[in-house]
């Protein structure tokens, strides 16, 4: 079956530490994205991609960089985590025209002590 | 830039009964509108959607209804069954790949 697959699916570390989040989709799908859903369920977009460029970047902190080699993986670097990034990330993938279907991977979900 | 409002937090319902989650967006360019379900400790799962050249679409136990003019959109789920429940989240898509999404419906069905 095919999907779209995150790891780790969990992360703790320290405040001032790096971390990196994979995503691969096996789909066919030209657009990726990464959505941070926070303790209280909130979901908002961080980043699309469509064949493996940047299309959207939403007003997060520049500690937050997105890394992708081809269209079917899309990487979330964070670099000196903090407090506040503690939450679940999800990336899903889509085809290449908008307004259609996305599908989600199950999640990251990183805890920051 | 975009905001949907979804205006249930919560909602119990007994089985059998009809569930409704009612939404609201701002933005008239706004012209796809998905629901997605997510089921305790899992990610979310697209259910239904509908596009703005339509005013209702069915599927199965599943209604979505859609008032451009109002700009509110709302999901109906008939004959609720305890599988259910989950939290939905119904969403905005303006066409530039990304989706506005509400902030949750916890509905639970109460057998």
């Amino acid at each position: 079956e095919t999907a779209v697959f995150q790891t780790p699916n969990y992360h703790v570390t320290q405040v001032g530490n790096e971390v990196s989040f994979n995503c691969k989709q096996t789909l066919g799908h030209d657009t990726m994205y990464w959505y941070k859903q926070d303790s209280k369920k909130l979901l908002k977009i961080m980043f699309s991609y469509n064949n493996k460029q940047l299309i959207v970047n939403e007003t997060v902190p520049r500690r937050f960089s997105p890394q992708s080699s081809d269209k079917a993986h899309l990487n979330l670097r964070i670099k000196s985590v903090e407090p506040e990034d503690s939450a679940v990330y999800l990336c899903a993938s889509s085809r290449q025209n908008a307004n259609t279907e996305v599908f989600f991977g199950k999640g990251t979900r990183l805890t920051v002590v | 830039g975009e905001k949907v409002e979804q205006h249930e937090s919560t909602l119990s319902v007994r089985e059998g009964d009809s569930a409704v989650i009612n939404c609201t967006y701002t933005d008239t360019a706004s012209s796809y509108f998905p629901w997605y379900k997510q089921e305790a400790g899992k990610s979310l799962h697209f259910v239904i959607d509908i596009r703005s050249n339509v005013d209702r679409k069915q599927s199965q136990r599943l209604i979505v209804l859609l008032d451009k003019k109002a700009k509110r959109f709302s999901l109906h789920i008939t004959a609720t069954q305890p599988e259910d429940s989950a939290i939905y989240f119904c969403a905005a898509d303006t066409g530039n790949y990304k989706y506005v999404f509400g902030a949750g419906t916890r509905l639970k069905v109460i057998a």
